[in-house]
């Protein structure tokens, strides 16, 4: 495709189950980034890969988040035992390493997470 | 204190008139700075990126950066309704890939 595609682009889940959340970057885009984007609130960094680079995995909050970057394309973060706090836009971003280094990301339409 | 810095706003600004959005930062080891656009419930878009202090201009839009007082501004000439958005600041050391973001300004545009 030619964008950032991300789905679901809604999830509503009840509180402790899991839920697992895809990216699929911009082809050639070597280097994912997911962010999470909460009400009134700036991006918060999760996580970061790069071609086959161990991830940076610093900004994911709890041991319940976790993610996959499979072939160096499609992501998925997966959350368990959902709480209400991880409610919140899950956002991807993809872009050459060249573009992450400048600053310059390509951001998809994101995953609106509601946990009840 | 946050790492960087906007006024949520809302900003509002009568359309032709020019919109000003201003962003602090602590990080004196930043070295480049960018201003992403955010239409409600869609993701942020790169309009403009700066390195160095002063200005640089790129149609209606100018970016402001001022190293030594640690800001960075964003100009909108000839405001339109189609700018009014959510406006992001991200900062970022040129030794790493990662941005810092602030919270956004919410402009609104008024016709």
């Amino acid at each position: 495709g030619a964008g950032v595609s991300q789905s679901p682009s809604n999830k509503v889940t009840e509180k402790g189950k899991d839920v697992e959340l895809r990216c699929d970057p911009i082809s050639g885009h070597t280097a994912l980034y997911w962010y999470r984007q909460s009400l009134g609130q700036g991006l918060e960094f999760l996580i970061y890969f790069q071609g086959n680079s161990a991830p940076d995995k610093s900004g994911l909050p709890s041991d319940r988040f976790s993610a996959e970057r499979t072939g160096g394309s499609v992501s998925t973060l997966t959350i368990q035992r959902t709480q209400q706090e991880d409610s919140a836009v899950y956002l991807c971003a993809s872009s050459h390493l060249w573009q992450s280094n400048t600053g310059e990301l390509f951001f998809g339409e994101g995953s609106r997470l509601t946990v009840l | 204190q946050k790492e960087v810095e906007q006024n949520s706003g809302p900003l509002s600004v009568p359309e032709g008139a020019i919109a000003s959005l201003n962003c602090t930062y602590s990080d004196r080891g930043s070295q480049s700075f960018f201003w992403y656009r955010q239409y409600s419930g869609k993701s942020p878009e790169l309009i403009m990126f700066i390195y160095s202090n002063g200005d640089k201009e790129d149609g209606r839009f100018t970016a402001q950066l001022n190293k030594a007082s640690q800001y960075v501004s964003l100009l909108i000439r000839d405001s339109q309704p189609s700018d009014s958005a959510t406006y992001l600041c991200a900062v970022k050391r040129d030794s790493n890939y990662q941005l810092i973001w602030g919270a956004g300004t919410k402009l609104i545009i008024k016709p």
